[in-house]
């Protein structure tokens, strides 16, 4: 069964370093998105992205954030200086169609771990 | 924006028992309801969704009950087992089109054997 993938699982890093999380979307999905979790708390979104280009993003997603689709297959998460208030598991989803009404299909995840 | 209110937060039912557990939301764009179960260390999973055509919809042991003018849904699950024992959360889509969901504060369901 296709499923999303997500590398690293585990990243710690210093206050101020960048870090990129990397995902391979399901491959004949179209519509990509971050998703964060602080521990114990809900699943929050981040952004959306389609046809290279930034759907929509929520008041998290600062200017310390970007995305790219830099090939046909990875999808990453850039943090330019990272915050302690970062630390979570960031979670990339895909979906074959547009809308909040259509599946998304979750990663297992990367724990980020800001020192 | 979208509030999804969840209840309970914990919740501890005996193998065999009905779990329970109830969303609310404000507005929708989509009329679609999903519920994602998270075990430890693992991505949510997609369990059951509803698009409310209907205002119930079964799946094995898993109901979704959908009350449109309450703007409220739950989830049942029937003969809960101990491989139940996830956090499940609700989501609602946002007001606009472009997928954005908005999730519950999760549900740790324990299922005692």
């Amino acid at each position: 069964e296709p499923e999303v993938t997500q590398t690293p699982s585990h990243q710690v890093t210093q206050m101020g370093q960048e870090v990129i999380l990397r995902c391979v979307p399901i491959s004949n999905h179209l519509y990509f998105y971050w998703y964060r979790q602080i521990l114990g708390q809900k699943v929050e979104f981040l952004v959306s992205f389609y046809n290279n280009e930034i759907s929509e993003k929520s008041e998290i997603f600062d200017d310390q954030f970007s995305v790219e689709r830099p090939d046909g297959s990875n999808f990453t998460l850039k943090i330019r200086s990272t915050k302690l208030e970062d630390s979570a598991m960031y979670f990339c989803a895909s979906s074959l169609l547009r809308g909040g009404d259509n599946e998304q299909f979750f990663g297992p995840g990367t724990r980020l771990t800001v020192l | 924006q979208q509030q999804v209110k969840q209840s309970p937060q914990s919740l501890i039912v005996q193998k065999g028992g009905i779990s329970i557990i109830n969303c609310a939301y404000e507005n929708t764009a989509f009329d679609y309801f999903p519920w994602y179960q998270q075990f430890p260390g693992k991505g949510p999973a997609l369990l059951i969704a509803i698009r409310p055509d209907v205002s119930e919809k079964k799946e094995g042991r898993f109901t979704i009950s959908f009350n449109k003018s309450a703007k409220q849904f739950s989830l049942h699950i029937m003969d809960s087992q101990p491989g139940d024992s996830a956090t499940y959360f609700c989501a609602a889509p946002g007001g606009s089109t472009l997928g954005r969901l908005y999730f519950g504060r999760g549900t740790q369901l324990t299922v005692w054997p």
